[in-house]
């Protein structure tokens, strides 16, 4: 079983409709969750984090954690052709691989005008 | 402000031959990763350096791969002698140590896209 599962998609919505990207882990000692983005042909780009379980809200972008269920989400509000790019999950066990980032498989966003 | 840079974007060559990639972190980072990024693997972490020391090798995929960080503004990734198999996205990141979250937020420059014929 792999440590974090992603759904690749691809996943296409209209523009303004709201976006739900999701990922599961395997290991409850996982502390720190987050959320890159990356559009083609560029590298990751940190777009949330968080570390406690429940909401982080950042402009349209909302990050929630559910420790219990090992379960995290990404909502984008007010898509935006814009948003169109791959979202990777990303964990990490400090205390266990210090700086050792997992990395979801990513989930591919088309916003549709 | 500059970030992660990473030399050549592209690189085609034959199987065989050995490549050698580049990566500039940014200014003042403790710590240097590089990656490997294919559609049936995602991204995955090959080596990481923290204060130009190595620490974790584990991802390295084989004795033909490589890194050094000679000093704290240069790192290079070689793959001798390269297999097609290697053809990859090779990604760079560097970060601060942990902030006061204890979260390491790493930044990451736009890859090396690896073609090995």
């Amino acid at each position: 079983q792999k440590e974090v599962e992603q759904d690749p998609g691809p996943l296409s919505v209209p523009e303004g409709a709201i976006v739900s990207l999701n990922c599961t882990y395997s290991n409850s000692a996982f502390q720190y969750f987050m959320w890159y983005r990356q559009y083609s042909r560029k590298g990751p780009e940190l777009l949330m984090y968080t570390y406690s379980s429940g909401n982080k809200e950042d402009g349209r972008f909302t990050a929630q954690v559910d420790k219990s269920s090992k379960y995290i989400s990404l909502f984008i509000r007010d898509s935006q052709p814009s948003d169109s790019a791959t979202y990777l999950c990303a964990i990490l066990n400090r205390y266990s691989s210090a700086s050792k980032i997992i990395f979801g498989s990513g989930t591919r966003l088309s916003i549709r005008p | 402000d500059a970030g992660v840079i990473q030399s050549p974007r592209h690189e085609v060559t034959e199987m065989g031959q050995e490549v050698t990639l580049r990566c500039k972190p940014i200014s003042g980072h403790d710590y240097l990763f590089w990656y490997r990024q294919t559609m049936m693997r995602g991204l995955e972490l090959l080596i990481y350096f923290n204060n130009n020391v190595p620490i974790d090798d584990s991802g390295m995929p084989e004795d033909r791969f490589s890194a050094k960080m000679p000093n704290a503004s240069f790192s290079t990734l070689k793959i001798q002698p390269s297999e097609p198999r290697d053809s990859a996205v090779y990604f760079c990141a560097s970060s601060l140590a942990f902030d006061r979250d204890g979260n390491q937020p790493q930044h990451f420059g736009d890859g090396t896209r690896l073609s090995i014929l």
